[in-house]
């Protein structure tokens, strides 16, 4: 059973840019998650995707936007990078019907200069 | 609104003694609760859940968890640390009626040889 994967892993932007970052769900989840982690800080939730809509979302603005696919994998777009920005980005993914029950990938890990 | 505090930002112990990693949380609605771990530059990994039931949880790696529903705290313990436990341990919640998870500052367990 592979779990859940990130790409990239490690990710250097200029602020004002627009970076894409991906992820893979487990196997037979359907449920995607997306937090941002600043250094120091726990994570924060940033929006959740089912079923290709998205399910919930948190106190971030809107040009963190995200996408996810029929075969459950998931983007997350950030627009008009700022410095604040620099963080791990997490992606976590759910078994159908248990959406609190998230696993965690590597993350990607983003430096906006 | 839901809030997780973990009052020990660092706990240092030398390896083989006790230790407890303490978690409160705040709450107007029902939640599950959960601690997780990570290592350095790595994701987050799920230690133990408590959903319902018995208010002792086991998890992976000999840890153990309480829930104590009139304190409202869901403290974590293992009887004997080793060195590789070395980690940043994160307390979380999810709300029955929403699907995200609330996190924690973190805490920072030190394990001395």
């Amino acid at each position: 059973e592979t779990g859940v994967t990130q790409s990239p892993t490690h990710l250097i932007k200029t602020r004002g840019q627009q970076v894409t970052l991906r992820c893979s769900s487990q196997s037979g989840h359907n449920t995607v998650s997306w937090y941002q982690q600043a250094l120091g800080q726990g994570p924060q939730f940033i929006f959740q995707y089912y079923r290709e809509e998205e399910n919930g979302r948190g106190n971030f603005p809107p040009r963190f936007s995200g996408l996810q696919f029929p075969n459950y994998s998931s983007e997350l777009n950030v627009n008009a990078l700022e410095l604040d920005d620099s963080a791990l980005y997490l992606c976590a993914s759910s078994p159908g019907g248990k959406p609190y029950e998230q696993y965690f990938g590597p993350g990607t890990r983003l430096t906006v200069t | 609104a839901q809030s997780v505090t973990q009052l020990d930002s660092q706990v240092p112990v030398f390896e083989e003694a006790p230790v407890e990693l303490r978690c409160n949380y705040s709450s107007s609605v029902s939640v599950y609760l959960f601690w997780y771990v990570q290592y350095p530059n790595q994701g987050l990994q799920l230690l133990l859940k408590y959903l319902s039931g018995s208010t002792l949880v086991k998890g992976i790696n000999g840890f153990e968890a309480e829930f104590n529903k009139s304190q409202t705290s869901f403290h974590l313990r293992k009887p004997s640390v080793h060195i590789s436990d070395t980690a940043e341990y994160f307390c979380a919640v999810s709300p029955y009626n929403t699907d995200k998870l609330i996190f924690g500052t973190g805490t920072r367990l030190q394990v001395f040889p």
